[in-house]
């Protein structure tokens, strides 16, 4: 089946650390990858996307890659803030009229 | 743009009460979908919707859980008796089906407390 593994979490780091949050995926096709963010008391939003393997999705300073000879597109970003701590999924879908697979969600943290 | 409208933001009910939780697609959206988070659980899509009609319920998790649609402005998630065991935050999101990659928007969730 089609499924989303992502690191668990909690993550805690210290600010301007490197932040890397692993995400690997399972898909009978070619999906399209998604991360989304989920800020303390609110609904998830998306944070960046890639839609073809070696497709690079950014936003924020955050970056991921699409790599599907590794089934894989972990979330990085090189030096974080208090402002992103938040909940991070991981997600796929296989067409534009299909459901978005989420993964289980990493916590993230940051110290000042 | 108003976004995703859920209400109430907080609901705490006791055992065995109906509890209706409600949702307002962003306008031009087709597709509805709603999602319950937990610690334990994560995120779990119970049902969606295209142009008001159910795709796909098997999330649901039984027959106390219920969905509704009327019209495309407006769903309704029921429980009904409810159980502690349904205490989360219930999500709606909602989606445009023309673009080539679904981009999901969030409501900001009803907190469910059962006591």
């Amino acid at each position: 089946g089609n499924s989303v593994t992502q690191m668990e979490g909690p993550v805690t780091l210290s600010e301007e650390a490197f932040l890397t949050i692993n995400c690997t995926y399972t898909a009978t096709g070619y999906p399209s990858l998604f991360w989304y963010v989920q800020y303390p008391g609110e609904g998830l939003q998306l944070l960046l996307k890639a839609t073809k393997a070696d497709d690079k999705g950014s936003n924020k300073g955050f970056e991921a890659t699409y790599r599907k000879e590794t089934t894989s597109f972990h979330l990085e970003k090189g030096s974080v803030q208090v402002s992103d701590s938040a909940v991070y999924f991981c997600a796929l879908t296989l067409s534009s009229a299909s459901k978005i697979i989420f993964g289980s969600g990493t916590r993230l943290s940051i110290r000042p | 743009d108003a976004g995703v409208i859920q209400s109430p933001r907080h609901e705490v009910t006791e055992m065995g009460q109906e509890v209706t939780l409600r949702c307002k697609p962003i306008s031009g959206h087709d597709y509805l979908f709603w999602y319950r988070q937990t610690m334990m659980r994560g995120l779990e899509l119970l049902i969606y919707f295209n142009n008001n009609v159910p795709i796909d319920d098997s999330g649901m998790p039984e027959d106390r859980f219920s969905a509704k649609m009327p019209n495309a402005s407006f769903s309704t998630l029921k429980i009904q008796p409810s159980e502690p065991r349904d205490s989360a935050v219930y999500f709606c999101a909602s989606s445009f089906s023309s673009s080539t990659n679904e981009k999901l928007f969030f409501g900001s969730g009803t907190q469910l407390s059962v006591l």
